[in-house]
């Protein structure tokens, strides 16, 4: 059963255009939320976050949305950039001291073109 | 500053060969460790966790195994691999009471 889900795979987008990535969970205990990015061949490398008393964050060109009733966040990228190139991965944080973990979603391969 | 070291970054073996991958965290004391595998197009499934030496968590019952020998020392090991523990693995660690994992740069593992 996937807590976290990233139902798109892929997303194109043109240089300079929004990048929207999505991601839905179920689990209501989740009270974290945070996006990491991954290039082939590396670790993945954390991004942005946001705690679960907030709706919105913001990071230069990226920003976290966290819409709490729906059970769903989204990450723009604003302008998107080629090297912003990668698949990104949303992550959920729940469980309480050294029980807590992050549960991820499956990826979403974002390519910009230039 | 915090690092973490995991190593060999690729390798190739054959079905019902050993493994072991070895990670190690500097810079920081009583770290939990994760290891983490992606699959080819899959997303990044948990297998292992330790809040402490000795103390090691399961999330998904395979062939594999993992042990921390060390309080930075996380080893994740099999005796006889199987065509589908191919993928890249990756190790991962967190200060107690954060949230965001620090990920190692990651083993791609070829079984032939």
């Amino acid at each position: 059963d996937q807590q976290v889900k990233q139902n798109s795979p892929s997303l194109s987008v043109q240089e300079g255009r929004i990048s929207i990535l999505n991601c839905d969970y179920t689990n209501s205990m989740f009270d974290y939320f945070l996006w990491y990015k991954k290039y082939p061949a590396e670790g993945p490398t954390f991004l942005i976050s946001i705690s679960s008393i907030k709706d919105k964050n913001e990071d230069g060109r990226f920003t976290v949305f966290l819409n709490k009733s729906a059970k769903h966040l989204s990450l723009h990228i604003v302008p998107s950039q080629p090297g912003d190139s990668a698949v990104y991965f949303c992550a959920a944080s729940g469980g309480s001291g050294s029980a807590r973990q992050l549960t991820f979603g499956s990826g979403t391969q974002l390519t910009v073109l230039p | 500053s915090q690092t973490i070291h995991q190593w060999p970054a690729t390798l190739v073996q054959p079905v019902g060969s050993p493994l072991s991958l070895e990670c190690t965290v500097e810079g920081t004391s009583n770290p939990n460790l994760y290891w983490y595998r992606q699959a080819a197009g899959r997303g990044l499934q948990l297998l292992f966790y330790s809040v402490g030496i000795g103390q090691i968590s399961s999330e998904v019952p395979q062939n594999l195994s993992a042990s921390r020998p060390q309080d930075r020392q996380f080893i994740l090991s099999s005796k006889k691999l199987l065509l589908s523990d191919s993928g890249f693995y990756l190790c991962a660690w967190v200060s107690k009471g954060n949230y965001g994992y620090t990920f190692g740069s990651g083993t791609r593992l070829t079984v032939v």
